[in-house]
């Protein structure tokens, strides 16, 4: 069974503060990662996406990934209360299966 | 471009009823997810579709749930018969890459279901 495990929180910032958001997996051969975003109430949307090892940086959302100690990791700087929502890792699973397992979600609430 | 289409948005049954959701992908788009999420969970993989094609369905409850993509567009999720523990919001995702690595997948705004 492939895992994906994040903090469910709730993981509580001030605004304008880097908001750090963490998840681990179980696939070791798993390619693809992914961070979606879930407002209450609503469908997720993607955030970002990354498939090498380092970091991928896109506007305040920064993605970072670390195969070998199986970790990614989204930052998002200079947080504001409309990021207030909960956070979802994806991976997609290796050796051409290209099937997603997605954790529970970090909820992220920034306060003014 | 539209974008996934699901329906009914809600839906309350008793236990042991049937019930079926409809999914309708963006066009074009060759893979298509069934997902159940549970208040306070991630959506779990119920069945992966690629074209007309079962990719995945694994984690699919074959003794109540079926699904089926004909043509490889529109999909139907069917529950029969329901159970209490199926109370959950059922999401369809469609993504256009079939195959690739990075799939992003686009999600339709998800049928709630409760079984009483």
């Amino acid at each position: 069974q492939k895992e994906v495990e994040q903090n469910s929180g709730p993981l509580s910032v001030p605004e304008g503060a880097i908001a750090s958001l963490n998840c681990t997996y179980s696939d070791r051969g798993s390619q693809s990662f992914f961070w979606y975003r879930q407002y209450s109430g609503k469908s997720p949307e993607l955030i970002m996406f990354i498939y090498s090892n380092g970091d991928k940086e896109d506007g305040r959302f920064t993605a970072q990934l670390n195969k070998a100690s199986q970790y990614v990791s989204l930052l998002i700087r200079d947080s504001q209360p409309s990021d207030s929502a909960t956070y979802l890792c994806a991976v997609n699973g290796g050796g051409g299966s290209y099937i997603p397992t997605f954790g529970r979600g970090t909820s992220l609430i920034v306060h003014p | 471009e539209a974008g996934v289409a699901q329906s009914p948005r809600y839906k309350i049954i008793e236990k042991r009823q049937s019930v079926a959701f409809w999914c309708n992908p963006i066009s074009g788009h060759a893979t298509l997810y069934w997902y159940q999420q549970i208040l306070g969970q991630g959506p779990k993989l119920l069945i992966q579709f690629q074209n007309n094609g079962v990719v995945d369905d694994s984690q699919l409850p074959k003794d109540r749930f079926s699904a089926e993509r004909l043509k490889g567009v529109d999909s139907t999720l069917k529950i029969q018969p329901a159970k209490l523990e199926d109370s959950a919001v059922y999401l369809c995702a469609s993504s256009h890459l079939a195959g690739r690595d990075y799939n992003e997948q686009f999600f339709g705004p998800g049928t709630r279901l409760t079984v009483l």
